[in-house]
């Protein structure tokens, strides 16, 4: 069974940073690109990257709206991706899922990151 | 960017009767490859985004027939056959052709 699972979510201030996780199982991490999204709350859904497997050399794609102060990363070892979320804004505000490459079969539960002061 | 569209973005449904939702992109989805990457998601209240629908017509593993998709260049529908209860959620497309991937603003089915 596929899962993926995000942690790290939590209150910050604007400006500070966080890094969230995306543990994965069931799948082949190595062999999949690693995408994350958000939904603030009661919005839509955004698109805000994702991170290639280790064929194309892990490289990334972001949203503009993120694009300079998030990173995605990957541990293939460990089935880890990862979110360095850097400067943060109150705006940045959401819920926010890993899904595996796109059409995007298998997504968390989702971690919720409150950017407030 | 591609900008994704969808009416109605509210969906009041009987029971059994058939529900359509249609989706409208800015651009082409048809992607260099030859496929257009269109995808139809159902999200629960409190629940992350399902996979329906990928490119246009294909149904995900495990999803009802009653769940369809069609369309094709710049306009796309999903459709439910005979809505049941659990189909109540909000629907977006999505596409993934051109970066950024972009959604629609969802559209919220409930029964009458």
């Amino acid at each position: 069974e596929v899962q993926l699972v995000e942690s790290g979510g939590g209150l910050v201030q604007p400006g500070r940073s966080l890094r969230l996780s995306c543990t994965t199982s069931g799948f082949t991490f190595g062999d999949s690109a690693m995408s994350w999204f958000r939904q603030a709350p009661g919005k839509g859904l955004e698109w805000i990257g994702f991170i290639r497997n280790q064929v194309y050399g892990g490289t990334t794609e972001y949203a503009a709206s993120v694009k300079g102060r998030f990173t995605m990363s990957r541990d293939n070892s460990k089935g880890i991706a990862y979110l360095e979320m850097n400067s943060l804004k109150i705006e940045d505000t959401a819920v926010y899922y890993c899904s595996d490459v796109s059409p995007w079969r298998y997504w968390g539960q989702g971690t919720l990151v409150t950017v407030s002061s | 960017d591609i900008v994704m569209t969808q009416t109605p973005l509210s969906s009041p449904v009987t029971l059994g009767q058939p529900a359509s939702i249609s989706c409208r992109s800015s651009q082409s989805l048809v992607h260099s490859d030859g496929n257009t990457y269109l995808s139809w998601f159902q999200q629960r209240p409190g629940q992350p985004p399902r996979l329906l629908i990928y490119k246009i017509s294909t149904r995900f593993s495990g999803v009802p027939d009653r769940f369809s998709g069609s369309g094709a260049g710049t306009d796309f529908t999903l459709k439910i056959s005979r809505v049941e209860a659990e189909d109540v959620g909000v629907y977006y497309c999505a596409q993934a052709t051109q970066f950024p991937y972009t959604f629609g603003p969802g559209t919220k089915l409930e029964i009458k």
